[in-house]
């Protein structure tokens, strides 16, 4: 079975601080698809990043990074320099390579992250 | 380019009417799932279209919900008798294809009196 476990449910920060999103997931697979989508207070979920299994390396893109790491299944999520606008709500997400379930997304609960000015 | 769209964005109904909630998915992407959104549940899957295959079904939590893709376009998504539980944002997306990131609409906000 697949899982995906956000432990943080609410997250506080004063703007510019660092803060990290937890991610770890679980699967039998050895093919799957991780994903980042963001869902601020207009409700709309934004996509931010995919990555698959084969690939480790950390990927930056801006303030944002992420750090895969299959030895402990994780896929943590980093804001740098946090900003008001990154207040929203984040998700992650798992996709399994093959199989009949092929094309359906499983999603974490979810981290409330709120910045404070 | 237009992103996916979904109609109506907000929808109230009393319980036991059916209702039909509409998705447009991104031109060109061959790929369209439903989920829903709620307080208890989080996110869940609900159904997924995939080119010509067959559908797959396994996320409908009951046989009063059934979704439909015409043309390998726009889907419909069909909630008959509905219930109180039902009471959900539905979440509309598409990708190019399985393995693609998927993008979301804006989503129909359903309420069931």
């Amino acid at each position: 079975a697949q899982k995906v476990t956000q432990a943080q449910t609410e997250i506080s920060v004063v703007e510019k601080e660092d803060v990290t999103l937890d991610c770890v997931y679980e699967t039998r697979d050895t093919t799957y698809y991780l994903f980042w989508y963001k869902q601020p207070p207009s409700g709309e979920l934004v996509f931010l990043i995919r990555r698959n299994s084969f690939d480790e390396q950390n990927e930056i893109s801006g303030r944002y990074s992420w750090n895969f790491q299959k030895s402990t299944s994780s896929f943590n999520f980093t804001i740098t320099a946090s900003q008001v606008v990154d207040s929203a709500v984040y998700f992650c997400a798992l996709k399994i390579g093959r199989g009949s379930t092929l094309g359906r997304l499983y999603f974490g609960r979810g981290t409330q992250l709120t910045v404070w000015p | 380019g237009a992103g996916v769209s979904q109609s109506p964005s907000n929808k109230v109904t009393e319980k036991g009417k059916d209702v039909e909630l509409r998705c447009d998915p991104i031109s060109g992407h061959t790929a369209l799932y439903w989920y829903r959104q709620s307080l208890g549940q989080g996110l869940e899957f609900l159904i997924y279209f995939q080119g010509n295959s067959a559908p797959d079904k396994s996320g409908l939590p009951s046989d009063r919900f059934s979704a439909e893709r015409t043309g390998g376009s726009v889907s419909t998504l069909t909630i008959q008798r509905t219930q109180q539980e039902d009471s959900a944002v539905y979440l509309c997306a598409s990708s190019l294809s399985d393995n693609y990131e998927q993008y979301f609409g804006p989503g129909t906000r359903l309420t069931v009196t």
